[in-house]
């Protein structure tokens, strides 16, 4: 398993500006994941983060809106940009461990925009 | 495509139990459940591979029928700690984990 830290873990915003949530994992990892979570709904990939290359993104979601950091093997940063009030959720860091890669989410980075 | 979980909710009495089936309409790799408590992130329970196994993890097991593209995860004699959503993920392909995509998640409540 992973201990897996995101900051912040809540904070409230205004419309139009940006937010930058931090993933630190304490050990070094190959993938990294960027979910998000709108209220009571399931769990929504945003992208792949991979170290040394660009983030790879799912259907739905754009750099220009997501863009992702993957400096090193133990962090990832995600920014929330140009934000609306339908940014509003709780977005999630993960890692996947082992040849069947089970997934060790950290605790989330809840966002409200006002 | 989202794999569909059923039921959506489920109240139960402390001692009872309760099934959750995942299905989906594609060939399925491997099933993943993660249980959800309220304002935490979601714990990994347990991950079954194709070939029909059948997983065990204190009173939460787990079965997997390829042919059907179904899972079902099995509480027995459920406890207060129980309580929470509990998400199927799948994947349809032994390759990277991005494939896994995650069911909207059933939420179970277990009354004392």
């Amino acid at each position: 398993s992973a201990v897996i830290s995101q900051k912040p873990s809540r904070d409230i915003c205004q419309r139009g500006t940006s937010l930058t949530i931090q993933c630190q994992v304490d050990s070094q990892v190959t993938m990294m994941f960027w979910y998000r979570q709108q209220p009571g709904q399931s769990l929504t990939l945003i992208a792949t983060a991979n170290q040394g290359s660009e983030a790879t993104y799912e259907s739905g979601f754009v750099i220009d809106k997501f863009p992702i950091s993957r400096p090193n093997l133990t962090f990832s940063t995600l920014t929330v940009s140009n934000m609306s009030p339908e940014d509003s959720s709780i977005y999630l860091c993960s890692v996947a461990y082992g040849n069947t890669g089970e997934l060790f989410f950290g605790e989330g980075s809840r966002l409200t925009v006002l | 495509q989202q794999p569909v979980q059923s039921p959506q909710a489920v109240i139960l009495r402390e001692g009872e139990d309760a099934v959750i089936n995942c299905s989906s309409s594609k060939a399925l790799y491997s099933v993943h459940w993660y249980r959800q408590k309220h304002g935490e992130a979601p714990v990994f329970l347990m991950i079954l591979l194709k070939g029909g196994e059948q997983k065990g993890h204190e009173k939460i097991s787990a079965s997997f029928n390829e042919k059907k593209q179904q899972s079902s995860l099995y509480l027995t004699a459920s406890q207060l700690s129980y309580s929470g959503t509990y998400f199927c993920g799948t994947r349809v392909s032994s390759g990277s984990a991005r494939q896994l995509t995650f069911g909207s998640g059933t939420q179970l409540t277990v009354l004392p």
